[in-house]
């Protein structure tokens, strides 16, 4: 079935560097892609998203990459603060259905 | 303020009881989600609905049931046909059609002894 994939469980960053979150996606018919961040306890909470006609996207201290060829995406994150600390999801959505396919999440802790 | 609320934030039934879980939104969205997320997993889709008065099964269906007798309203019963109900359940909503992003709840999460 289809199935979306982060590589680490866990990131652990100094504060001020950047941090790259990796995820891999099997369905070469994803087109629409979010990455999600959540905080203990909380709803997960939208960064950014991608469309699979375009392979990088930037936002406010964050950047998507999409490489579509090896069906692989990742969410950078620069100059990371504490207040980034949380665990970040991957979701893919298909052309043919509207049903978001969520990874495992990847835990990002920030040390002082 | 627009958004989605769930309640209650904790909640706590013993086995063998059916309890129901509120979602509400005034985003005026079509599509409304429930996930399940259990720790160190993704989200698992449970039920969804695309419009009022007509739902579909996730992916994890079984032991749980669902309304959509309004737009704004998509109630989650997790009945004691659930095998294993302690979870922390999201719900969320999205304009359907569109591929686009779905706005979350705050979750709700049930403890069942």
């Amino acid at each position: 079935g289809e199935s979306v994939g982060l590589h680490l469980p866990t990131l652990s960053v100094q504060e001020g560097d950047n941090s790259i979150i990796n995820c891999a996606y099997s369905n070469s018919a994803s087109d629409y892609f979010i990455w999600y961040k959540q905080e203990s306890g909380k709803g997960p909470q939208f960064i950014i998203d991608i469309r699979s006609n375009m392979d990088k996207r930037q936002g406010q201290r964050v950047t998507v990459l999409l490489n579509k060829t090896v069906k692989h995406l990742s969410l950078q994150i620069a100059a990371t603060q504490p207040g980034d600390s949380a665990v970040y999801f991957c979701a893919a959505l298909s052309y043919n259905t509207d049903k978001l396919i969520f990874g495992t999440g990847t835990r990002l802790q920030v040390f002082p | 303020d627009g958004g989605i609320t769930q309640s209650p934030k904790y909640l706590f039934r013993k086995e063998g009881q059916n309890v129901t879980l509120s979602c509400e939104q005034n985003l005026n969205h079509d599509a409304m989600y429930w996930y399940r997320q259990d720790p160190g997993q993704g989200l698992r889709l449970i039920y969804y609905s695309q419009i009022v008065n007509d739902f579909q099964k996730g992916d994890i269906a079984e032991g749980y049931s669902v309304s959509r007798e309004k737009k704004e309203s998509f109630p989650l019963t997790v009945t004691s046909a659930q095998k294993n109900p302690t979870a922390f359940y999201l719900c969320a909503s999205s304009i359907w059609g569109q591929g686009g992003e779905q706005y979350f709840g705050p979750g709700t999460r049930l403890t069942v002894t």
